[in-house]
């Protein structure tokens, strides 16, 4: 079974700050996503990658950047925070890109920007 | 753009009630479609999906047949329990290009008491 972890699980931040959220997928998937989640929102995806060195744009990218180092490894980067940016986010990956494609997520990250 | 549309924000219900949470689709192609289920402080996880007219997806209980005509993908389930409670989202596979992505709904909160 697919394996993603996400850290820190939990962080609090002031506006202007600089945050890095961090996941790791260990099954070796070739595609890896963030997504935000808001209440009246469902899940919204930031950024994806379908490999290493690769970043493709999602549907609310602004105010976030992301890398993908390794197959394994995939940051997402909020260089300057904002309070629009408390949200729960949650890291996922993919084998494939297909339609058919099922992504397995990790616990999240609850972040806070005060 | 295609997108999921849930009309059913929360739901409470008792045990051994029959569920239906509403999914509609907007899609110019042929989607696949998804539920998904998150249970309290985890991330969402696959439940079924389906990728053609009629076809219907099960797991655990829950169905919900493709409907081309209508287009619906509607959850049911004839007696649910109380670990049933949990947030539900409608995604389809939105084709773009080469690649596909998820588009998810707002979710439903399903609640149901003993």
């Amino acid at each position: 079974e697919a394996a993603v972890t996400q850290s820190p699980r939990n962080k609090v931040t002031v506006t202007g700050g600089n945050v890095t959220l961090s996941c790791r997928q260990t099954n070796s998937h070739n595609y890896m996503y963030w997504y935000r989640q808001d209440t009246g929102h469902g899940l919204r995806l930031i950024h994806y990658s379908y490999g290493a060195g690769n970043l493709q744009i999602g549907d609310v990218p602004d105010g976030y950047k992301a890398t993908r180092t390794t197959q394994e490894d995939f940051f997402l980067l909020l260089e300057l925070a904002s309070p629009s940016q408390t949200s729960l986010y949650f890291c996922a990956s993919s084998e494939n890109w297909g339609d058919y494609a099922e992504q397995f997520f990790g616990p999240g990250t609850r972040l806070t920007v005060l | 753009g295609d997108s999921v549309t849930q009309t059913e924000g929360q739901v409470a219900l008792s045990e051994e009630d029959f569920l239906t949470i509403h999914c509609n689709y907007s899609a110019s192609g042929y989607p696949t479609l998804f539920w998904y289920v998150q249970y309290p402080g985890e991330g969402p996880q696959l439940l079924f999906r389906a990728s053609r007219d009629k076809e219907k997806g099960s797991s655990r209980g829950f169905e919900a047949t493709y409907d081309k005509g209508t287009t619906s993908f509607h959850l049911r389930k004839a007696s649910v329990q109380e670990s049933d409670s949990a947030v539900y989202y409608c995604a389809l596979s939105d084709q773009q290009g080469t690649g596909s992505k998820l588009s998810f709904g707002k979710g439903a909160k399903l609640t149901v008491s003993p």
